[in-house]
């Protein structure tokens, strides 16, 4: 799978946008970026996926460069519960059932 | 549509023994993951089970193992508990068949094993 890396830490107002960014430099054509945040030793939570077009939820947006290089995801008007580990992971197909969690971003929304 | 559970939630072992851990994926998913993660190594891919069988395995001594159900219901046995087993476990469900990278995993809240 392809390595990612993302800053350490992060902080962000309340209330603002939260962008976090990831690069994965060495993607392959076929594999699809991930995010997942875990708040304080609880199981990690799926956020969003993408291919290669932009893509929104009710959670947040990723937004993946045309190269697929790159990536960040946006968590519009963050509150202080966004406070998490966020993770960046980029999968294969052949790694069935297997995530590969890097360190992450931790992301401290402050009032 | 309930979530992914774990039991039990909490658990204290001393060294030397086994210990056994549960896991039920959300209804209709079929591959089981298991994750261990500790302060020191982060977030690490046990294995993964779908049908009964063992798909994928991370890099684990074989004190480490499990299973899976018909019903897709699945349990991962540590045997010999070290001092350094004391970790969140965690457990994955996806719906894969064809383990696609689309295929998203759902964790549930995980075990929290102590080993003293």
């Amino acid at each position: 799978d392809a390595k990612t890396t993302q800053p350490p830490s992060m902080d962000c107002a309340e209330g603002r946008a939260a962008n976090l960014p990831c690069n994965h430099s060495t993607i392959s054509g076929n594999e699809y970026v991930y995010w997942y945040r875990q708040i304080h030793s609880q199981g990690p939570q799926y956020i969003i996926h993408g291919l290669k077009n932009n893509e929104t939820n009710e959670m947040a947006s990723l937004i993946i460069t045309e190269d697929r290089k790159s990536s960040t995801l946006i968590l519009p008007h963050a509150t202080l519960r966004d406070t998490a580990v966020y993770y960046c992971i980029v999968r294969r197909a052949s790694n069935t059932g297997k995530l590969i969690f890097g360190q992450g971003t931790t992301l401290q929304v402050k009032p | 549509k309930a979530g992914v559970t774990q039991t039990p939630r909490y658990l204290i072992k001393t060294r030397g023994q086994q210990v056994t851990l549960s896991c039920s994926p959300i209804s209709g998913h079929r591959s089981v993951s298991w994750y261990q993660q500790t302060p020191g190594q982060g977030l690490q891919f046990l294995f993964e089970y779908f049908s009964e069988t063992q798909r994928n395995k991370g890099n684990f001594p074989g004190r480490f193992s499990g299973r899976q159900f018909s019903n897709s219901r699945s349990e991962m046995n540590v045997s010999t508990l070290e001092l350094g087993d004391s970790a969140l476990y965690l457990c994955a469900s996806s719906s894969s068949s064809l383990g696609l990278e689309r295929d998203t995993q759902y964790f549930g809240p995980g075990t929290r094993l102590t080993v003293l």
